[in-house]
């Protein structure tokens, strides 16, 4: 089956700085990339995803690009604010219909 | 719309009882995903149900865990004669038709067994 893996597993940044995490996958026909950001207490909330026809995508501050080539995939957000502070989750769409995570991602964005 | 309902938000089951776990998928969504996260770690897939079907319960334990998805009704995790490793945070998603729909989560149901 798909395997996920994704880092790093925390991450600190100055308010203003941007933040990447990683992930990388296993299965070559996996072809949509969601990522989701958790907040304390909350259910995971779909922020942005791509799909194996495209090699990035943005939406305001937050984009993602994806290699298929070299199977990993990345979430890039510029211009972190506090309110950026939470654990985030890669996943991808293996041979199976159900979606794989990753580890997740605990990002602290510092004042 | 009101999205994906889950209840109860919390659960405590004292060890041995049996825990029922309810989510109602969006409106227009026929597909429902249950997953576990204990603390601090991620998502691990259960089962994967449409209505009235069992699809994939490949990541379900083999004992004391069952899911149904009626032609009518909730989606029901049940967990028998729980134990207090089985205290996590349940999440069930749905999606739509299409492969690469995206997932909507619900808020949770945490068990916690004493």
């Amino acid at each position: 089956g798909e395997n996920v893996e994704q880092h790093p597993s925390t991450l600190s940044v100055q308010e203003g700085d941007s933040a990447v995490i990683k992930c990388t996958y296993s299965d070559s026909a996996s072809n949509y990339f969601p990522w989701y950001k958790q907040e304390l207490g909350k259910g995971p909330q779909l922020i942005i995803d791509i799909r194996s026809n495209v090699g990035e995508k943005k939406d305001q501050r937050i984009a993602v690009t994806l290699n298929k080539t070299a199977k990993h995939f990345s979430l890039h957000i510029t211009e972190t604010q506090p309110e950026d502070s939470a654990v985030y989750f890669c996943a991808a769409t293996g041979s199976a219909r159900q979606l794989t995570f990753g580890s997740g991602t605990q990002l602290t964005v510092l004042p | 719309n009101a999205g994906v309902m889950q209840n109860p938000r919390h659960l405590v089951r004292r060890r041995g009882q049996e825990a029922r776990l309810r989510c109602s998928p969006m409106k227009g969504h026929s597909h429902v995903y249950w997953y576990r996260q204990l603390p601090e770690e991620g998502l691990k897939f259960m089962v994967y149900l449409q209505k009235e079907n069992i699809i994939d319960e490949s990541g379900m334990p083999k004992e004391r865990f069952s899911a149904e998805f009626p032609k009518e009704g909730p989606s029901i995790l049940r967990i028998q004669q729980v134990v207090r490793g089985d205290s996590a945070a349940y999440f069930c998603a749905s999606s739509g038709l299409s492969s690469t729909d995206g997932y909507t989560f619900g808020s949770g149901t945490r068990l916690t067994v004493v």
